[in-house]
């Protein structure tokens, strides 16, 4: 089955307690990013990647890291999470022929204390 | 900045009806659009995408495009109360690096 899939689904941390949110994809796609959801924000991309070991910035990079060493890959790290990181998270791919749709992982969502 | 905006709503319509959900869009010379849907909870699902000036139809939905006005609406016919949810509208600007997306619009189906 073609999937993006995240984990750990729930994640509470405390201030400053580093913390990797996972991604992986099966359906070969080339683009993949991150995105903050936050009650009446709406998604904020956070970091995106056009391929292996080329990744850009969204519009909340603040806080965040990425890496892409394998094509299937993509996770997020939060070096020194602090409580205004707390969010719901979502991982998406695309295959980024023109104007392709965003395939969307189950979400994260992080509580940080 | 560019940017995508939606009404937040909430959209309140009776079973049956007609819903319109409406999104403007900052880029003009953006060339994809898409509305997804979202349950609380539950991740973005697409629903519709365009890319040309004017209607596309799929069941019950029709997205319409209108580039010069720099707007893009979601109609849902028959609406039922399980189309209750968030519509988002996503917009892919150009240079094709990044698809931004609005805040969102409730919508609430009355049974």
């Amino acid at each position: 089955e073609a999937q993006v899939t995240q984990n750990p689904r729930y994640l509470i941390t405390v201030t400053g307690k580093k913390l990797t949110v996972t991604c992986s994809q099966n359906m070969n796609h080339e683009y993949m990013s991150w995105y903050r959801q936050d009650p009446g924000l709406g998604l904020r991309q956070i970091y995106y990647s056009m391929n292996v070991e080329v990744t850009d910035k969204g519009d909340v990079p603040e806080g965040y890291k990425v890496s892409r060493k394998e094509k299937r890959n993509f996770p997020l790290i939060l070096e020194s999470p602090s409580p205004n990181q707390t969010s719901l998270y979502f991982c998406a791919s695309s295959d980024r022929g023109i104007g392709s749709p965003l395939h969307f992982g189950n979400g994260t969502r992080l509580t940080v204390t | 900045q560019k940017e995508v905006e939606q009404n937040s709503g909430p959209l309140s319509v009776p079973e049956g009806a007609i819903a319109s959900l409406n999104c403007t869009y900052s880029d003009r010379g953006s060339q994809s659009f898409f509305w997804y849907r979202q349950y609380s909870g539950k991740s973005p699902e697409l629903i519709m995408f365009i890319y040309s000036n004017g209607d596309k139809e799929d069941g019950r939905f029709t997205a319409q495009l209108n580039k010069a006005s720099q707007y893009v609406s979601l109609l849902i016919r028959d609406s039922q109360p399980s189309d209750s949810a968030t519509y988002l509208c996503a917009v892919i600007f150009t240079g094709g690096f990044k698809t931004i997306f609005g805040a969102g619009t409730r919508l609430f189906v009355k049974a």
